[in-house]
């Protein structure tokens, strides 16, 4: 039982060269979640989706975009990837009696 | 608006007690407190609801004043394994526990000392 998984665990990317974090769950729970996490910034939402073929903006969605393909898997989309976009990816799942948050173990992304 | 995270960082000794704050400038409808270890994902500690519920964790416990916007969180009698960085997340409008996401502080790093 896994839990969440991403892939890549690493990615090295060239300014304006796009890619895919993928982001699939074994928990079968509706709600998922994508955030970023920078030096001394915390966690910030980037989106997140409530059901299968739903999604919404988070705090910080400009030059993302997700989809959820079907209630396991949520990717995150980056098409032009900047500098600033260079941080840890992190996919949540809402599961537990407790609405707790179970997040994956990150995607460390560098963009040069 | 993230929620305020004091202090920012606190050294202890092992055994010693520490206390984190997370304090909002927008009414709160539950608390949610992680902790993360370097290089790892954040992992669930408890969650504090509207009307005053608290679950505990072992030695660490916390509380949530609705009406000051704010949450504590109480770690007793320190042990080498809580060292790690803190985060409170919160729920500014209702959605059943942060069902539309979290909006996190930007960590109170903590560091026991042997």
């Amino acid at each position: 039982n896994a839990g969440v998984t991403q892939t890549p665990k690493f990615q090295v990317l060239k300014t304006g060269q796009s890619m895919t974090l993928q982001c699939a769950q074994d928990m079968n729970h509706n709600s998922m979640y994508w955030y970023r996490q920078d030096p001394g910034m915390g966690l910030r939402l980037i989106y997140y989706s409530a059901s299968e073929g739903t999604t919404d903006k988070g705090e910080v969605p400009n030059g993302y975009n997700v989809s959820r393909l079907n209630k396991r898997e949520f990717s995150l989309r980056l098409e032009s990837a900047a500098p600033s976009q260079t941080s840890v990816y992190f996919c949540a799942v809402l599961a537990g009696a407790y609405y707790e948050q179970y997040f994956g173990p990150g995607t460390r992304l560098t963009v040069t | 608006q993230q929620p305020v995270q004091s202090p920012q960082a606190v050294i202890l000794r092992e055994g010693e007690d520490a206390v984190i704050n997370c304090s909002s400038s927008k009414a709160l409808y539950s608390v949610h407190w992680y902790r993360q270890k370097h290089g790892e994902a954040p992992v669930f500690l408890m969650i504090l609801l509207k009307g005053g519920e608290q679950k505990g964790h072992d030695k660490i416990s916390a509380s949530f004043n609705e009406k000051k916007q704010q949450s504590s969180l109480y770690l007793t009698a320190s042990q080498l394994s809580y060292s790690g960085t803190y985060f409170c997340g919160t729920e500014n409008k209702y959605s059943g526990g942060g069902a539309d996401g979290l909006t996190f502080g930007k960590g109170t790093h903590l560091i026991i000392q042997p």
